[in-house]
């Protein structure tokens, strides 16, 4: 158990839907990465968060967005959902963000857009 | 950019028996991470094993053991005495001084055989 929680485990929804993806970062870590990870792009890195505020970006669709809230917790919101977003979308946090850190992945949550 | 090569799709190996995964990594920054996963067939992301650029000596963990190259720019995962729960997909991963977000290979399966 890397101390890293993402809600829900598993999500099924349709085509043009909204979802929201939670994850609660390790105790005392301050910084909450979200990945997706798909068989024809591999794992792709969305945005990271440090202490509230965005501090890197990736390659995250403009339907995609997510916050860190003053409690750490992240939320990545999915809109206008389209086929090709069913993913395994993780989680991970890390101390303060920087290189050289060990990022703990959550379980995952698995999106199925139908 | 940085980038990671994993050129071994996958792999059998007997238990009890030793197995090297390759990675090759390119970045031309000076301080690097390097990071291997592993991703069992239920999802999750484990974190196995960390060295960073200026570490002399190679990093162990139990069973795992990274060899680090500089020069070749390599950074190969070794198993030792593989076991029927070591079946799972590795990734090797990086970050660098100017890129805190992990960068991650294609993965290799292993299988281990009883």
């Amino acid at each position: 158990d890397s101390g890293v929680t993402q809600t829900p485990k598993h999500l099924i929804t349709a085509t043009g839907q909204r979802v929201t993806l939670r994850c609660s970062p390790r105790s005392g870590d301050l910084s909450v990465y979200w990945y997706q990870q798909s068989l024809d792009q591999g794992l792709q890195f969305l945005i990271q968060y440090y202490n509230g505020e965005e501090r890197a970006k990736g390659n995250i669709l403009e339907r995609f967005s997510a916050q860190q809230f003053p409690d750490l917790h992240s939320e990545l919101n999915l809109s206008s959902l389209e086929l090709g977003d069913s993913a395994l979308y993780f989680c991970a946090s890390s101390v303060e963000g920087g290189g050289g850190e060990t990022q703990y992945f959550g379980p995952g949550t698995r999106l199925l857009v139908l | 950019a940085q980038k990671i090569t994993q050129t071994q799709p996958g792999m059998f190996v007997q238990e009890k028996e030793a197995v090297t995964l390759d990675c090759t990594y390119d970045t031309s920054d000076q301080s690097y991470g390097l990071f291997w996963y592993k991703q069992p067939s239920s999802g999750e992301m484990i974190f196995l094993i960390y060295q960073g650029s200026y570490d002399e000596q190679n990093a162990t963990e139990g069973r795992y053991s990274l060899n680090f190259q500089k020069a070749r720019k390599s950074a190969n995962l070794v198993i030792s005495a593989s076991q029927l729960g070591d079946s799972a997909m590795y990734f090797c991963a990086m970050t660098d001084q100017h890129d805190y977000k992990l960068s991650f290979g294609a993965g290799t399966t292993v299988t281990v055989r009883a």
